[in-house]
């Protein structure tokens, strides 16, 4: 079974510009997560999606970022207008469905975004 | 989704079990326990979780107190590449599991 998958690992922007991150969940994953990891901070839950659908955007930035897990193909995490702050890792995790109310996620390895 | 608190640091010799303890005073009857580890920089490895009883898998033990207030992850014979920061999460009472990482414990495994 192939694990999350996030593409690219490494992504460098120019301030302006825009930045795109894929994620790929586990086969049979209906959950997607994404947290975003500062230098030197711990980890911050961003958004929750299910195909086509956010449930939880509660973590996400109010300006510049968006999310999708469309119908078929991965999710998307969208960060316009790039800054330095931006600057950060940035971890996919899938889950799959449960029907006893426990969700362990499963996490990529991530994408390094670089904005210079 | 209830507070946990853990150790900021840990240090264990290569072999030896490594207990890393956590308190969740404030946790909800239906709230699940977690375990997760990040090796320097990598992404996230999920490591167990449980409601009430004890569980064991193949990387690690959790157990439970009665009380659920306080739990402690087990890893029986603890090797250099188990050197990670732990975060010990309650979560799960919402219909998906939307993790709150604290600090967590940044364990050493020495020779």
């Amino acid at each position: 079974n192939a694990g999350v998958m996030q593409n690219p690992r490494h992504l460098v922007r120019r301030r302006g510009q825009e930045a795109r991150l894929r994620c790929s969940p586990m086969k049979g994953h209906s959950h997607v997560y994404w947290y975003r990891q500062l230098p030197e901070e711990g980890l911050k839950f961003m958004v929750y999606l299910q195909k086509e659908n956010i449930i939880d955007e509660s973590g996400m930035p109010k300006e510049r970022f968006s999310a999708e897990f469309p119908k078929e193909g991965p999710s998307i995490l969208r960060i316009q207008q790039v800054v330095r702050g931006d600057s950060a890792a940035y971890f996919c995790a899938s889950s799959p469905q449960s029907r006893t109310g426990d969700y362990e996620q499963y996490f990529g390895p991530g994408t390094r975004l670089t904005v210079t | 989704d209830a507070k946990t608190t853990q150790p900021p640091s840990m240090d264990c010799a290569e072999g030896r079990a490594a207990n890393l303890p956590c308190n969740h005073s404030t946790i909800s009857g239906n709230e699940y326990v977690y375990w997760y580890r990040q090796i320097h920089s990598q992404g996230p490895q999920y490591i167990i979780h449980g409601l009430k009883n004890n569980e064991t898998n193949e990387m690690a033990s959790l157990i439970i107190t009665e009380d659920r207030k306080s739990s402690t992850l087990i890893l029986p014979h603890a090797t250099l590449r188990d050197t990670a920061v732990y975060y010990c999460i309650v979560s799960g009472s919402g219909g998906y599991n939307k993790l709150i990482f604290g600090a967590g414990t940044r364990l050493a495994v020495h020779p």
